[in-house]
């Protein structure tokens, strides 16, 4: 069975911390992608890694960045968290391919004071 | 600008009844479009998913329109049901290794 799993499902920080969230996949896939969740707005993409050390901005990149040293491991960084980041995260993987299913994890809510 | 416009934003529905969510696009070279379903507390999975070489798809309870013309596309729930009751986003995708842009999402309620 197909697993992508995330760090924390809640979180909460200060404003100014650094954050780390964190997303695993067990299913040897090459894409991997982080969104933000926010009522309304549906998922936005941040950042997406097609490969070990590669990453592609997505559509809403600033104030974060990413990190994929390792194939099924790949980090969210919030360098100094602001309350407008305050969401729903979601991690997902794919394998390489136009039309392939992107499976999800659960989330991580992060509410930041 | 939003390149997937999905409506409404949120349905209540009684059970038995036809859900029914909307979505428009606007980028000519999307040829991929899934629907994904997600319930609380969970991440989207996949539901099902078009292509625009045909203009309709079933499966099971569930089955997507498509009208390449308008730039329309809709997912229809038929005999809805309580469990039905979840997070729906559509979403399209062109040829740029795996990339999906999302609609805003529907809430359905299906109240017994």
């Amino acid at each position: 069975d197909v697993k992508v799993t995330q760090s924390s499902r809640y979180l909460v920080k200060r404003t100014g911390e650094k954050v780390f969230l964190e997303c695993v996949q067990d299913m040897d896939h090459e894409n991997m992608f982080w969104y933000r969740q926010d009522p309304g707005l549906g998922l936005r993409l941040i950042y997406f890694s097609y490969d070990v050390k590669m990453k592609e901005k997505g559509d809403i990149p600033e104030g974060y960045s990413v990190s994929r040293e390792k194939k099924e491991r790949f980090s969210l960084i919030l360098e100094s968290a602001s309350t407008n980041q305050t969401s729903m995260y979601l991690c997902a993987s794919s394998l390489v391919g136009n039309q392939e299913t992107q499976y999800f994890g659960p989330g991580t809510r992060l509410l930041v004071l | 600008q939003q390149q997937v416009k999905q409506s409404p934003q949120s349905l209540i529905v009684q059970k038995g009844g036809i859900s029914i969510i909307n979505c428009a696009y606007e980028n000519t070279a999307f040829d991929y479009f899934p629907w994904y379903q997600q319930f609380p507390g969970k991440g989207p999975a996949l539901l099902i998913a078009i292509r625009p070489d045909v203009s309709e798809k079933k499966e099971g309870r569930f089955t997507i329109s498509f009208n390449k013309s308008a730039k329309q596309f809709s997912l229809h729930i038929m005999d809805s049901q309580p469990g039905d009751s979840a997070t729906y986003f559509c979403a399209a995708s062109k040829n740029q290794g795996g990339k999906l842009i999302f609609g805003q999402g529907t809430e359905l309620s299906v109240k017994p």
